[in-house]
């Protein structure tokens, strides 16, 4: 089965702090790539961040950061000093590298940052 | 650079008929790739079209068919609607897909209501 698994339906936390979202996923294949992306209320899905599978180097972009652990195949999205504009869904998504390009997408999680 | 364009952003409709949704790419990306998105699914792949051949598609019915255009414009289709069809349709571009610069852009959805 070719799946993502996100969790946490839904998280909280006080504006500034820091958040971890949680995904797994599933796949025989060896080369792929991963993806974080946001959809506030306004439904733009927003692409985060992205990691290779490759890579060894966890992706970093200003506050968002992941955890990629391959062996465990494990990909967590860390957001540090959160803003109320986090305030969104946020879905963890897989692609594989090779020909036609398919994501396949968590259930996600609604992260809400209260004030 | 402009981002990925949907057209239109709503649309009602009844059962039974039909109705096309157009998405035009960022400019250069030749990969465009339709999602559909509802509550009790999530996000669903419907296919992929990459220099006007459709070389991936998801598991739904005859009824959903796409076309991509010279210009990498992309429509698709969706004849006989049913209520169960109402969703948020989702279109994303890419650059080349499968190589290392490979990542999907979404646009802002077209929601669309069966009633």
């Amino acid at each position: 089965a070719q799946t993502v698994t996100q969790s946490q339906p839904e998280m909280s936390v006080q504006e500034a702090e820091t958040v971890t979202l949680s995904c797994t996923y599933d796949t025989s294949e060896n080369n792929y790539y991963l993806f974080w992306y946001k959809q506030p209320p306004s439904r733009q899905m927003i692409l985060v961040i992205r990691q290779e599978a490759y890579k060894q180097q966890n992706a970093t972009e200003n506050r968002f950061s992941v955890n990629f652990q391959k062996a465990a195949k494990s990909f967590s999205l860390k957001i540090s000093d959160s803003q109320l504009g986090d305030t969104a869904m946020y879905f963890c998504a897989r692609a594989i590298i090779q020909g036609a390009q398919k994501l396949v997408f968590g259930q996600g999680t609604r992260l809400t940052i209260n004030p | 650079k402009a981002g990925v364009t949907q057209t239109p952003r709503y649309l009602i409709k009844t059962r039974g008929q039909q109705v096309t949704l157009s998405c035009s790419p960022i400019s250069g990306h030749r990969s465009v790739s339709w999602y559909q998105q509802t509550p009790g699914q999530g996000l669903q792949f419907l296919f992929e079209y990459f220099s006007e051949t459709q070389r991936n598609k998801g598991n739904f019915p005859g009824r959903f068919s796409g076309r991509q255009f010279s210009n990498s414009r992309s429509e698709m289709n969706v004849s006989t609607l049913e209520l169960g069809d109402s969703a948020l349709y989702l279109c994303a571009s890419s650059l080349y897909p499968g190589t290392s610069t490979d990542t999907q852009y979404f646009g802002p959805g077209t929601r669309l209501t069966v009633l």
